[in-house]
């Protein structure tokens, strides 16, 4: 059983449109993360969720629409997507926020804009 | 905000070598976290290490902490060409809300 599973795996879209990505975890974990993983590897935290509330919400374009419908779901609406959006982005999530706990990833979403 | 820096940025080795990353920080953390990413997949956890701890093994893996010189390193021993991938640090920062910092990661590479 996949744990935190992401959909879709690609998405290749025209510059303009809107997209979503799709997050669930059946953890039972509390908290959930959307990372942005550059062409280079970085890894940069874009939000943060826990028990569907906003904790973290780093400086993102708020073109950026992160939603969680129940702790076991962490969706992200991306709207007007530009080229620079090009990227791998992660879901990820945790029993809580605090820092000792390991955080499990989805296998990612390869977002390209044409 | 990136704050760990991995050090090689990518390494070649012999399987059945071992294999040394380092990873540096700025702040006080709490703890510290390696990671694994095989290409295409998501980060896998590896272990994790404490402030307050200066050594931890897990299997082929020994990790250890120096929070005088905010570096930790991650030592893989007996490599395998399973163990080529990605590997990255990451430290809870104590002041900014416990989010992980991430540091750009060292790409190992296994030759058979």
């Amino acid at each position: 059983d996949t744990a935190v599973s992401q959909t879709p795996k690609y998405l290749v879209t025209q510059m303009g449109n809107d997209k979503s990505i799709k997050c669930e975890q059946n953890l039972g974990h509390d908290t959930m993360y959307w990372y942005k993983q550059d062409s280079k590897k970085f890894l940069k935290i874009m939000f943060s969720y826990n028990n569907k509330e906003l904790i973290i919400n780093e400086t993102v374009p708020n073109r950026f629409s992160p939603k969680s419908p129940d702790k076991a779901h962490l969706n992200l609406h991306i709207n007007s997507l530009e080229l620079g959006d090009s990227a791998v982005y992660f879901c990820a999530s945790s029993h809580s926020t605090l820092g000792y706990q390991p955080q499990h990833f989805g296998d990612g979403t390869r977002l390209s804009i044409l | 905000s990136q704050q760990g820096e991995e050090d090689p940025q990518a390494l070649s080795i012999q399987e059945g070598e071992n294999a040394t990353m380092n990873c540096s920080y700025k702040t006080s953390i709490n703890n510290l976290q390696w990671y694994r990413q095989n290409s295409g997949r998501g980060l896998v956890h590896l272990i994790l290490i404490r402030s307050n701890e200066r050594e931890k093994h897990s299997g082929r893996l020994r990790v250890t902490l120096d929070t005088s010189k905010k570096s930790s390193s991650l030592l893989i021993t007996a490599s395998r060409a399973a163990d080529t991938a990605s590997y990255f640090c990451a430290t809870d920062d104590m002041d900014s809300n416990y989010q992980l910092i991430w540091g750009a990661g060292t790409k190992l590479i296994i030759k058979p």
